[in-house]
């Protein structure tokens, strides 16, 4: 089955700094890949999302590209800001059996 | 849009005792999940339902758990007897028939078992 490995948290930066977090995938096939977000209190939200290789999912400034051979969807901000502090969630879908597979989650502290 | 709901939002029981956790997905949705989400983790998925067919409980832990969708809607999902490893958050999310890279979650049931 499909495994997802992120960077452990806290990320801690100032405002306005660039952003990465690092995931990392293992699956047979070819996985949909997502970055969901958990901020405090709610839900998990989709944040951006990518089908195939080379696709590049982006959404609020966010941006993460699919890339078979690193196997790998890293998520990027060029600008953080306070609001976007909340916990990060890579996760893969493998289609043969429609299941969601989520990483254990990278928590985002963004500073004024 | 009325999104995911879940009540209640916090449950605090003491361990042994019963308890319910209900879900109404978006309207439209056939497709219905309960995840568990363990403090620190990211979440994982108990079951799945396609309109009122569980059609994967593979890690649902049957001999405590249950879960039904008598309608094809409103869900509920049930622990008894709860043990104390079972403290988590229990989310809820759908998504339309065949599109399961579009999941909404709800906010999520915190259980404490004391």
């Amino acid at each position: 089955g499909n495994s997802v490995t992120q960077m452990e948290g806290p990320v801690t930066l100032s405002e306005e700094a660039f952003l990465t977090i690092n995931c990392t995938y293992t699956a047979t096939g070819y996985p949909s890949l997502f970055w969901y977000v958990q901020y405090p209190g709610e839900g998990l939200q989709l944040l951006l999302k990518a089908t195939k290789a080379d696709d590049k999912g982006s959404n609020k400034g966010f941006e993460a590209t699919y890339r078979k051979e690193t196997t790998s969807f890293h998520l990027e901000k060029g600008s953080v800001q306070v609001s976007d502090s909340a916990v990060y969630f890579c996760a893969a879908l493998n289609t043969g059996f429609q299941k969601l597979v989520f990483g254990t989650g990278t928590r985002l502290l963004v500073s004024p | 849009e009325a999104g995911v709901v879940q009540s209640p939002r916090y449950k605090i029981i003491e361990k042994k005792q019963p308890v319910a956790f209900w879900c109404n997905p978006i309207s439209g949705h056939n497709t219905l999940y309960w995840y568990l989400q363990n403090l620190g983790q990211g979440p994982e998925l108990l079951i799945r339902y396609e309109n009122e067919e569980a059609v994967d409980d593979s890690q649902l832990p049957k001999d405590r758990f249950s879960a039904e969708r008598l309608k094809g809607v409103d869900s509920t999902l049930k622990i008894q007897p709860a043990e104390l490893g079972d403290s988590a958050v229990y989310l809820c999310a759908s998504s339309r028939e065949g599109s399961y890279n579009e999941q909404f979650f709800g906010p999520g049931t915190r259980l404490t078992v004391l």
